[in-house]
């Protein structure tokens, strides 16, 4: 079963504590990608990546820092998080390539305090 | 960036009534997809359109690509509790095919 699989679910920390959220995906496919989704807001994409060492910014890539070393996984990270990061991420990869219908995971709800 | 206009932001029916929603944008899409949002989850596909005009149904949900390539609705018949969730139209600009997009959700509440 296809399945992309985020860690943790739920983040409680303070501004200024680096934390990474991790991301993984067993469809062998090239293209991840991360979204942050706020209220009135839909899902606003961070950062993609489509293909191993190659990563670009999305719509809101500000504070935010990606890695893919390997194919499988794609971890968001917060060098220095700030309260207006308080919201629902999202890691997705889509089962049928670039552009088809993204798979997403259960999302993670961090919140910075 | 791009983003899809999605409306309404939220509904609120009685069971076994019928919803419309719709997203457009300023730009052409080369594909429309339907998404639904349960709590704590994430959003999960519900139907994928690919050609200007097509109208596709899955059960009671009927989505159509619309003909100039920059909306979309999608219609629920016959209401029931469990289609409560948030809705989401996205879709890949056809400028560029690695950016997808979404709207900002129709929030459905169903009262039994």
């Amino acid at each position: 079963e296809a399945q992309v699989t985020q860690n943790p679910r739920y983040l409680i920390t303070v501004t200024g504590k680096k934390l990474t959220v991790t991301c993984s995906q067993n469809m062998n496919h090239e293209y991840m990608s991360w979204y942050r989704q706020d209220p009135g807001l839909g899902l606003r994409q961070i950062y993609y990546s489509m293909n191993v060492e190659v990563t670009d910014k999305g719509d809101v890539p500000e504070g935010y820092k990606v890695s893919r070393k390997e194919k499988r996984n794609f971890p968001l990270i917060l060098e220095s998080p700030s309260p207006n990061q308080t919201s629902l991420y999202f890691c997705a990869s889509p089962p049928r390539g670039v552009g088809s219908p993204l798979h997403f995971g259960n999302g993670t709800r961090l919140t910075v305090t | 960036g791009q983003q899809l206009n999605q409306s309404p932001q939220s509904m609120f029916i009685q069971e076994g009534e019928d919803v419309s929603m719709n997203c457009t944008s300023s730009s052409i899409f080369n594909t429309w997809l339907w998404y639904k949002q349960e709590p704590g989850e994430g959003p999960v596909l519900l139907i994928a359109l690919y050609k200007a005009g097509e109208l596709t149904s899955n059960g009671r949900l009927t989505a159509q690509f619309g003909i100039t390539r920059k909306d979309s609705f999608l219609n629920i018949s016959a209401s029931i509790p469990s289609d409560v969730g948030i809705y989401f139209c996205a879709g890949p600009p056809i400028f560029n095919n690695n950016d997808m997009r979404f709207g900002a959700g129709t929030r459905l509440t169903v009262k039994p």
